[in-house]
């Protein structure tokens, strides 16, 4: 089954401790990017990747990093979480920008 | 900054009118345009994509795109009840996707 996965699906956390939130997609699809999604702010994109290696920023990159040494994976990596950072985030990858499939979500709680 | 705006309702029909959602944007150098559905507590799914000016139908939705005046839209024909969700309003221009903040809309039976 063609699917985005991300782990854990839900997190509760502490200031300052660094954690990763895993993505990973079975289509061999070329772009991937991380999302956060906030009510009353949408969806907002915090990096994406054209392929391995390749990395850009989003619109709200601050405070996450993220790499894409596999075609398959791309982790979202929060080096010191804040409570701000507090959001439902999802991963999403698709073989050409017009059709994003979408993980099923990483609800992350920073306190 | 890309902007993308959606009255965020709710938007409330009957069960059997056609629901219409509206987006506007600001960027005009925007190439594509999506539709996406979110149920609660879902991740969005893809409805439809345009490009070109004009109306594009699929089934019972039909996306129509005015670049002139920059908006896009998405009529929902026959609505049902299980239509009611959140529908998002993205544009590409570039390599980024940009989403408005969605329109929330009621079926009623």
């Amino acid at each position: 089954e063609a699917q985005v996965t991300q782990n854990p699906r839900y997190l509760i956390t502490v200031t300052g401790k660094k954690l990763t939130v895993t993505c990973s997609q079975n289509m061999n699809h070329e772009y991937m990017s991380w999302y956060r999604q906030d009510p009353g702010l949408g969806l907002r994109q915090i990096y994406y990747s054209m392929n391995v290696e390749v990395t850009d920023k989003g619109d709200v990159p601050e405070g996450y990093k993220v790499s894409r040494k596999e075609k398959r994976n791309f982790p979202l990596i929060l080096e010191s979480p804040s409570p701000n950072q507090t959001s439902l985030y999802f991963c999403a990858s698709s073989s050409k920008r017009n059709e994003q499939f979408f993980g099923p979500g990483t609800r992350l709680t920073v306190l | 900054q890309k902007e993308v705006e959606q009255n965020s309702g709710p938007l409330s029909v009957p069960e059997g009118a056609i629901a219409s959602l509206n987006c506007t944007y600001s960027d005009r150098g925007s190439q594509s345009f999506f539709w996406y559905r979110q149920y609660s507590g879902k991740s969005p799914e893809l409805i439809m994509f345009i490009y070109s000016n004009g109306d594009k139908e699929d089934g019972r939705f039909t996306a129509q795109l005015n670049k002139a005046s920059q908006y896009v839209s998405l009529l929902i024909r026959d609505s049902q009840p299980s239509d009611s969700a959140t529908y998002l309003c993205a544009l590409l221009a570039g390599n980024m996707l940009t989403f408005g903040g969605g329109t929330r809309l009621m079926v009623k039976p």
